[in-house]
This record gives structure tokens, sequence and C-alpha cells, in this order.
């Protein structure tokens, strides 16, 4: 079956303590992207990527990172978390890059 | 700058019809998505609109005007199942090599009502 899959699904941490969530796609696509979605705000980008070490910023990049090394996943780094960056995460894939991106099942962060 | 407009909240009843506008300002413009999101779950694709027109499929049809910057979705017999976030977004590219940056309006919350 075709699938975006994200993990965790749900965490609750605190300020300061590293986290990754994790992004895997099983379609050979491209593009990935990470969005956040927040109330009254939409979907925004966080980082994108176009292939295997190819990553840039998107619209919200502050305070997380991103790494391609391999063209299935695409995992977002929080360094150092802040109650700021709660929210729901949700990675997306698409090939060709023009295409309706597929999207994982989300991820709701709560940094405390 | 980059914006897209869509009404917040809209509620409907079960049988009829209803349309979602949409409105979009951004600096290029490569075609418009739809977006459906039940509560919290992930958006699934519903339509795209590149050309000007109506394009339609099933229960669901998408108008796209690029001299107006203006979108909607018709639903029509609507069913309960169709309660959800309706979410606009605009491919808005920004150089020839396809670039594929998704700008989202914030959705649009249907509620349907036997």
């Amino acid at each position: 079956e075709a699938q975006v899959t994200q993990n965790p699904r749900y965490l609750i941490t605190v300020t300061g303590k590293k986290l990754t969530v994790t992004c895997s796609q099983n379609m050979n696509h491209e593009y990935m992207s990470w969005y956040r979605q927040d109330p009254g705000l939409g979907l925004r980008q966080i980082y994108y990527s176009m292939n295997v070490e190819v990553t840039d910023k998107g619209d919200v990049p502050e305070g997380y990172k991103v790494s391609r090394k391999e063209k299935r996943n695409f995992p977002l780094i929080l360094e150092s978390p802040s109650p700021n960056q709660t929210s729901l995460y949700f990675c997306a894939s698409s090939s060709p890059v023009d295409q309706p991106q597929h999207f994982g099942d989300g991820t709701r962060l709560s940094i405390l | 700058g980059q914006n897209i407009d869509q009404p917040t909240e809209m509620t409907a009843t079960e049988g009829a019809i209803v349309q979602i506008n949409c409105t979009y300002q951004t600096s290029g413009f490569n075609g418009l998505f739809w977006y459906q999101q039940h509560a919290g779950e992930a958006p699934t694709f519903l339509s795209y609109n590149v050309l000007d027109g109506l394009e339609e499929k099933g229960r669901f049809s998408s108008f796209l005007s690029r001299s107006k910057g203006y979108s909607y979705l018709l639903l029509k017999e609507l069913q309960m199942k169709d309660s959800a976030s309706y979410l606009c977004a605009v491919r808005d590219l920004k150089f020839s090599g396809g670039y594929n940056k998704l700008i989202f309006g914030a959705g649009t919350r249907l509620a349907v009502h036997p």
C-alpha cells in the first residue's frame, strides 16, 4: 500500500530535549516536505526536499532541521524544542514535483 | 505578498449543494488544489485546476478564474461524511525548475446537518 508514515503520532516532551520525527514514504517520490498546522493559520511549510541531499527552507524553518540521506526518509529534527513548536506536523511527498502531495497521518507534538 | 482567503466556517443540510470560495494573491501561479481534511486526519487530495473553467469529479466540482484570483469547490448531494475542513492551496512557482511550493489557506470547516 502506497503511504507516508510518520512516527511518533503523539509526543509530549519538555523544553530543550532534542527530538526527531521520522517520515518515510514507499512510493519512490523525489519531493518531500514538512508542514505544521496551527488553528487559524492553516498548513505552513517548514522545509522541503527536491531529492536526496537537496533541502531548502520553507516559510517557518526557525528551530527545525532536516536531512535527506535516502530517498524514502525525511526526518524532522528539533534540536532544542520550545513551547511555540507545539503543533500538528505533517510530512508529505509527491512525484513528479507538480503532482498532488500525499500526506502522512500527522504527529501531534506538545512541548511543555 | 501571498494570501489565500477562505470562509472560516459553513453549514449546510444533507442532500443540499454548497459552494466554498477561495480567493488568492500570489507572486506566481501554477495551479490550485483542493484538499479535504477530517478532524485529526491527514489532508487528502480532491481536485486540481490549472486552466480556467470547471473540473468535475463525481459529486465534487472545482472552478478556477485566474484573472480574478478566484476558485470555488462545489459539493453536491451533501452527505454527513462530507463534514470536514476543505483546504485551498495555490502552487506558487519559485523558479522554472518546478519547485512545488504550496501555499495553503486556513481552511473552511463545513458542518453538514441532517
